[in-house]
């Protein structure tokens, strides 16, 4: 059974503070790993796929990167509107798994102060 | 990016009646679309997976009769909630899968309650 923990579970930043937050995650044959922010009262926004081990992408202030056991989500220089809960989901291809079908981690809750 | 739409984004109603909640995929076919629920401080539970014309996948301990699926075109699945009771009340959401990259995009959600 595929598995996501994320860490922290909360994080409360200063304006500036750069930080990383940590996805673990275990999976039969991996398709993809994913990141996505989540405003309250919102559906998930996508920002990142990895799909192997040493990948790495970058979108303003954010940075993700894979090993074979993790995913962390950099943030540099955050912003006050940079605060949302980042959820860390992965996608496994092996033991039947229904295609697309995703296993998320409970997220981070990210707060940042001016 | 590509862009799910849900409606109605809220929805009151009393219990014993049924709900009827849309998810259309506005730029992009989605063959597989995706149902999720999420309670308050929590992370996605999937419900179930649809795939266009066929019946939809639910996952243990989703009662389908309660939750009927529809997937009748390649932008369009429906969700009913049937005779809603209090403790369906939640936040839906949909997401759509197109293309072959594995990526999930998600719908705004729909606030459900149940009176």
């Amino acid at each position: 059974e595929d598995q996501v923990t994320q860490s922290p579970e909360a994080l409360r930043l200063q304006e500036g503070e750069s930080s990383s937050l940590n996805c673990s995650y275990t999976v039969s044959g991996l398709r993809g790993l994913f990141w996505y922010r989540q405003d309250p009262g919102k559906g998930p926004e996508f920002l990142f796929t990895l799909y192997s081990a040493g990948e790495e992408k970058e979108k303003e202030r954010l940075k993700a990167t894979l090993t074979k056991k993790e995913s962390f989500l950099h943030i540099t220089a955050p912003k006050p509107e940079d605060s949302a809960t980042y959820l860390c989901a992965v996608q496994g291809g092996a033991g039947g798994t229904s295609y697309g079908k995703l296993t998320f981690g409970q997220g981070t809750i990210l707060t940042v102060h001016p | 990016g590509a862009v799910v739409s849900q409606h109605p984004s809220w929805v009151i109603c009393k219990s014993g009646t049924s709900v009827k909640i849309e998810c259309r995929s506005l730029d992009f076919q989605a063959t597989t679309m995706f149902w999720y629920r999420q309670f308050p401080k929590q992370s996605l539970m999937l419900m179930a997976t649809s795939n266009e014309g066929s019946k939809a996948t639910y996952e243990q301990g989703v009662e389908k009769d309660k939750f009927l699926i529809n997937h009748a075109s390649l932008t369009l699945s429906t969700l009913t909630v049937t005779s809603a009771h209090p403790e369906d009340s939640s936040f839906y959401i949909c997401s759509g899968l197109g293309g072959g990259n594995y990526e999930q995009y998600f719908g705004p959600g729909t606030r459900l309650t149940v009176t």
